[in-house]
């Protein structure tokens, strides 16, 4: 069974910090990852999906990577701002048996940015 | 505006009331899901469907049904609610989510909150 976890859980940094928060996943055969963010109360929005043949993605002042072979994605933010407060999710893409759209969450990381 | 629908937004209900959680897109994908999220246990996947009346079981499956009849619509239906599946349910779709050059992201619904009294 997939499993995926998220380190750290939570995270609090000064504004304009840079910042990595991390993704690991345990069955390396996935078709994808993707990162959201998750305002309080509100429903997911997608930052970067990575295929798996890809070794990372970038927008804006996002920058994804996966490593398949280690079971690892990070997700770089630079020069963070209070509108990043949010929790950040990822997830993959992967077949279980005969399924092949199946798809995991990690719990999320916790992210505060202070002025 | 391309968006996905899930109605409604909160219920309170009691349990063994049938209750269906509706979810539309307008943006023609094949692919569409349900995942519920509660505290400490994150997002999990539900039920899935690659497409018209093809439908998949994910991670959680017990006590929910679904049927993909139309493209656009994938309903969630909880024939007998229990307390337990009180949480926060969300519906996602995306287009040819799995392969090479066509995946594309995901777009969520805004959450439907259910409280099974």
């Amino acid at each position: 069974k997939q499993e995926v976890t998220q380190i750290p859980a939570a995270l609090s940094v000064p504004e304009g910090e840079n910042l990595v928060l991390n993704c690991s996943f345990t069955d390396s055969a996935i078709y994808n990852l993707q990162w959201f963010r998750q305002d309080p109360g509100k429903g997911l929005t997608s930052l970067l999906l990575i295929q798996s043949s890809q070794r990372e993605q970038t927008s804006g002042r996002l920058n994804a990577s996966l490593d398949k072979s280690s079971g690892r994605s990070t997700l770089y933010i630079a020069a963070s701002q209070p509108g990043d407060s949010a929790t950040y999710l990822c997830a993959v893409t992967y077949a279980g048996g005969t399924s092949y759209g199946k798809l995991t969450f990690g719990q999320g990381t916790i992210l505060t940015v202070h002025p | 505006e391309a968006q996905v629908t899930q109605n409604p937004r909160y219920l309170i209900t009691v349990t063994g009331k049938k209750l269906t959680v509706t979810c539309s897109q307008n943006m023609n994908h094949e692919y569409m899901s349900w995942y519920r999220q509660d505290p400490g246990l994150g997002l999990r996947q539900i039920y899935y469907s690659m497409n018209v009346e093809v439908t998949d079981k994910g991670d959680v499956p017990e006590g929910y049904k679904v049927s993909r009849k139309e493209k656009r619509n994938f309903p969630l239906i909880l024939e007998s609610p229990s307390p337990n599946q009180t949480s926060l349910y969300f519906c996602a779709s995306s287009s040819t989510l799995i392969f090479g050059s066509g995946a594309n992201v995901l777009t969520f619904g805004a959450g439907s909150r259910l409280t099974v009294l």
